[in-house]
């Protein structure tokens, strides 16, 4: 679904250095995720957004913020990387009240900390 | 908070016939219950869900069924094909203005020509 874009796609970088992943939606909707998949623990919230005034922490949010700059754009920071974040990371994005309740996800930001 | 385990890890089936996958969750306020596929290297999408107030839905050869009492919801696929092979997540929400979504870890499906 190309509505949800991330950048970059790929990345690789050392331990201790800061990193941060872009997410942007052309959906128009209020909601957006962050969310981080490692084989066999599924897809864990890290952070949730009602609207740009709005942050919430998910599941496992230490070791990570995020911004929401505008209602279509979301990033996720790492302030120092280090190994175990090594992940594959998912952007997503859900409509405002008396929306369907459907997540829309991004194709994922591969991320190695070495 | 709510903790969705999902039931198998892996499952294989020859091609045309039925497959199961089982979630439980923890919390009895969840409300709503979306099941997402993910193909090799591709995004989660959502291919059927399911609300507290409805015991089945069924899309074509999807179906899921919602179990309150027990707290668990099933994925079922019939007369599965080769395109139906893939990673398949449970999921549950209370539906409190943002979906925070809890997710299950996940189940390969292989079908078997």
């Amino acid at each position: 679904d190309a509505d949800v874009t991330q950048t970059p796609r790929n990345r690789i970088t050392k331990t201790g250095k800061r990193i941060m992943l872009e997410c942007s939606q052309t959906k128009g909707h209020d909601r957006m995720y962050w969310y981080r998949q490692d084989p066999g623990l599924g897809l864990r919230l890290i952070y949730y957004s009602f609207d740009v005034k709005d942050i919430n922490k998910g599941e496992i949010s230490d070791g990570y913020s995020v911004s929401r700059q505008a209602q279509a754009k979301f990033s996720l920071s790492l302030e120092s990387a280090i190994p175990n974040q090594t992940a594959l990371y998912f952007c997503a994005t859900s409509g405002g009240q008396g929306a369907s309740y459907e997540q829309y996800f991004g194709p994922g930001t591969r991320l190695t900390v070495t | 908070g709510e903790n969705v385990e999902q039931h198998p890890s892996t499952l294989s089936v020859q091609e045309g016939d039925s497959a199961v996958i089982k979630c439980t969750y923890s919390d009895s306020a969840s409300n709503y219950f979306p099941w997402y596929k993910q193909e090799l290297g591709k995004r989660p999408q959502l291919i059927i869900d399911i609300r507290s107030n409805v015991g089945e839905k069924k899309d074509q050869r999807i179906a899921v069924t919602l179990n309150k009492t027990a707290k668990h919801f099933s994925l079922h696929i019939t007369e599965t094909q080769p395109e139906d092979s893939a990673v398949y997540f449970c999921a549950a929400s209370k539906n409190q203005g943002a979906q925070k979504l809890v997710f299950g870890q996940g189940t390969r499906l292989t079908i078997n020509p």
